[in-house]
């Protein structure tokens, strides 16, 4: 049963243009969310975080929007370059009432931004 | 400080071999994390450590599997036995004391022939 859930395999966006890769949860205990960025043979680089008791979270340009009533999340990258293409994560976590805090992480979107 | 690393990067090991793995975390973060990633998945949690007591296992850690972290700094991930299935990517992540984000390292890459 996977708790969170990213559909697309794949995205591919042209440079310049809005890149925005999406994720679905499904436990509502989560309080914490993250994005990582992932190259063949290394390890996840992370880019932004997000707490549930936000709903938008901006760095440079990546912003990461929750919608907790869809359980829903998304990343946004603007505008995309082609240094972006890498393999996206979302990963969950329960920091807080008595969760170790270990991450639980979709099975991610490879993006290709194309020049 | 420049982060997580992991040693070796690459392993290959023919079934049956013991292989162990040394994580070494940012500096004075408590609490460390080893995952394991295969082809197409996203990486999944294996064990926790806070300081030096091991705190929680996933079911995914069979008995061929240990782990520690003795003084809490560098941890190891020891496999016995090793199977074919065992051939992943191995990660261990880092937290500190009052964040709520992990940072990775780069990997081991173990390949079981």
């Amino acid at each position: 049963d996977q708790q969170v859930k990213q559909n697309s395999p794949s995205l591919s966006v042209q440079e310049g243009r809005i890149s925005i890769l999406n994720c679905d949860y499904t436990n509502s205990m989560f309080d914490y969310f993250l994005w990582y960025k992932k190259y063949p043979a290394e390890g996840p680089t992370f880019l932004i975080s997000i707490s549930s008791i936000k709903d938008k979270n901006e760095d440079g340009r990546f912003t990461v929007f929750l919608n907790k009533s869809a359980k829903h999340l998304s990343l946004h990258i603007v505008p995309s370059q082609p240094g972006d293409s890498a393999v996206y994560f979302c990963a969950a976590s329960m920091n807080y009432g008595g969760s170790q805090g270990n991450l639980i992480f979709g099975k991610g979107t490879k993006l290709s931004v194309k020049p | 400080d420049t982060g997580v690393s992991q040693d070796p990067r690459h392993k290959i090991t023919k079934r049956g071999q013991n292989v162990t793995f040394r994580c070494d975390p940012i500096s004075e973060h408590n609490r460390l994390y080893w995952y394991r990633q295969t082809l197409g998945q996203g990486p999944e949690f294996l064990t926790y450590f806070q300081n030096e007591a091991q705190l929680e296992k996933s079911r995914l850690l069979s008995d061929r599997f240990s782990a520690e972290r003795p003084k809490g700094s560098f941890s190891t991930l020891e496999i016995q036995r090793t199977e074919q299935g065992d051939s992943a990517m191995y990660l261990c992540a880092s937290k500190g004391r009052h964040g709520d984000t992990q940072y990775f390292g780069p990997g081991t890459r173990l390949t079981v022939l």
